[in-house]
């Protein structure tokens, strides 16, 4: 199985600040990555799908990049709706995995 | 708009067995693939099963290889788990979802049914 490692596991920031997050492939997933939010008590949401493509209604704000076993998941400007846990997940295979995730906190 | 609603979940003992079932909406369900993922409280996603849009090919978790059997009706627009043997370790919240087409991965997610397996 491929494993999923994102760093850090909490984030405390400021509004208005510089946000990235980082997650790795134990093995090479090719862009075969997405990423999700998720508030206390609701359903993901998916972001970014294929690594780096923004999903259609989600605010510029957010980006994705990487390939291979490296990504990071950046918002430029941390807005209030913003706080919330963060998931990567490669699709390259079966069984699908996530990574731990990261919850984003006020500071 | 696509809607996934689940149902079926409740208190079940360990050793014993349970039948989810998601009813989609707003899309045409036979040609997406679909899937299961759960949640346990205060954890993590973990990715349970998958089915392919025909129903040809499923996938599974190996947590749940011979105990869970995910299918789907397209006649009934209805995708299913069927999950024996439960443990108090399948406790979680479980989410249908949907595969999207063109290099997506889930898309679209149900609100989730909570499956409480008792000792």
């Amino acid at each position: 199985d491929i494993q999923m490692t994102q760093s850090p596991s909490t984030l405390s920031a400021s509004l208005g600040d510089r946000v990235t997050i980082t997650c790795r492939a134990s093995q090479s997933i090719s862009s075969w990555l997405a990423w999700y939010q998720q508030k206390p008590g609701k359903a993901p949401y998916l972001l970014i799908y294929k690594a780096s493509n923004l999903e259609s209604g989600v605010p510029s704000r957010f980006s994705g990049s990487g390939s291979g076993t490296e990504f990071t998941l950046t918002i430029s400007s941390l807005e209030p709706d913003d706080f919330a846990t963060y998931y990567c997940q490669q699709y390259a295979s079966y069984p699908w995995t996530f990574g731990q995730g990261t919850k984003v906190e006020i500071k | 708009q696509v809607q996934l609603v689940e149902s079926g979940g409740g208190v079940v003992q360990s050793g014993r067995s349970l039948r989810l079932s998601c009813a989609p909406s707003g899309f045409t369900f036979s040609t997406y693939g679909m899937h299961w993922v759960r949640q346990a409280a205060g954890k993590g996603l973990e990715w349970v099963t998958g089915i392919s849009y025909d129903g040809s090919n499923k996938y599974y978790a190996e947590f749940v290889k011979g105990r869970f059997t995910i299918s789907r009706d397209n006649s009934k627009n209805t995708l299913y788990v069927q999950m024996n043997s439960l443990r108090a370790e399948d406790t979680a919240v479980y989410y249908c979802a949907r595969e999207g087409t063109s290099g997506y991965s889930i898309d679209y997610w149900g609100q989730g049914t909570l499956v409480t397996v008792s000792s």
